[in-house]
């Protein structure tokens, strides 16, 4: 069975900081990957996804992701954050043989300004 | 385009009683979810369905948890009993299944708390 790791579950960041949420996952075959995004007291809504292609992902508002295979990774990247990224992020992978999409158990984002 | 609608967006209840949470999926959407998210534990499967029918409901905690899917527009998670350790915010979440790409489109979410 797959499952996902996400590494931090806690960032503080300054406007204007790096930043990087590492995600790792368990499953030896083909997978899709997505990273979710829940604002304060909202529902969950897709960042970005990949499931085939350039390794390389951008997503919406400026956020990216690569997935590196040999490593079993999606990390979450964004250059500069701003105050409205503060959420939580959640890590999720699809193995090609199930339907069940798989959480990490997600990161808390404070960003101030 | 009407998205995942969920309902009641709150619930209070005491120990003992039961809960229906309900939800409609996007139209065209053949596949369904049910979630449990809580600090603890984030967000849990629970539940999901394929053209209406329950495929994977080993995320179902215990038998007090049910839920069905009557037609492609409807489904409901039951609780019965409910115990205070079920209160956590109850999400549904629907797909395309043939897009083969798996990403889900969620509900606003239903919060329970048992008392």
């Amino acid at each position: 069975a797959q499952s996902v790791s996400q590494h931090n579950h806690h960032v503080i960041l300054s406007e204007a900081a790096s930043l990087e949420l590492g995600c790792n996952y368990s499953y030896g075959g083909t997978v899709n990957l997505f990273w979710y995004v829940q604002y304060p007291g909202q529902h969950l809504q897709l960042l970005l996804k990949y499931f085939s292609g350039d390794p390389l992902v951008k997503g919406i508002k400026g956020f990216e992701a690569e997935f590196i295979k040999s490593k079993f990774s999606f990390n979450l990247r964004k250059p500069s954050v701003q105050w409205s990224d503060t959420a939580e992020y959640f890590c999720a992978v699809k193995a090609h043989n199930t339907d069940k999409l798989i959480f990490g158990t997600g990161t808390r984002l404070q960003v101030f300004p | 385009d009407a998205g995942v609608i969920q309902s009641p967006r709150h619930e209070v209840t005491e120990m003992g009683q039961e809960v229906t949470l309900r939800c409609k999926p996007i139209s065209g959407h053949n596949s369904l979810f049910w979630y449990r998210q809580t600090m603890m534990r984030g967000l849990e499967l629970l539940i999901y369905f394929n053209n209406n029918v329950p495929i994977d409901d080993s995320g179902m905690p215990e038998d007090r948890f049910s839920a069905k899917m009557p037609n492609a527009s409807f489904s409901t998670l039951k609780i019965q009993p409910s115990e205070p350790r079920d209160s956590a915010v109850y999400f549904c979440a629907s797909s395309y299944r043939a897009s083969n790409t798996g990403e889900l489109f969620f509900g606003e979410g239903s919060r329970l708390t048992v008392l």
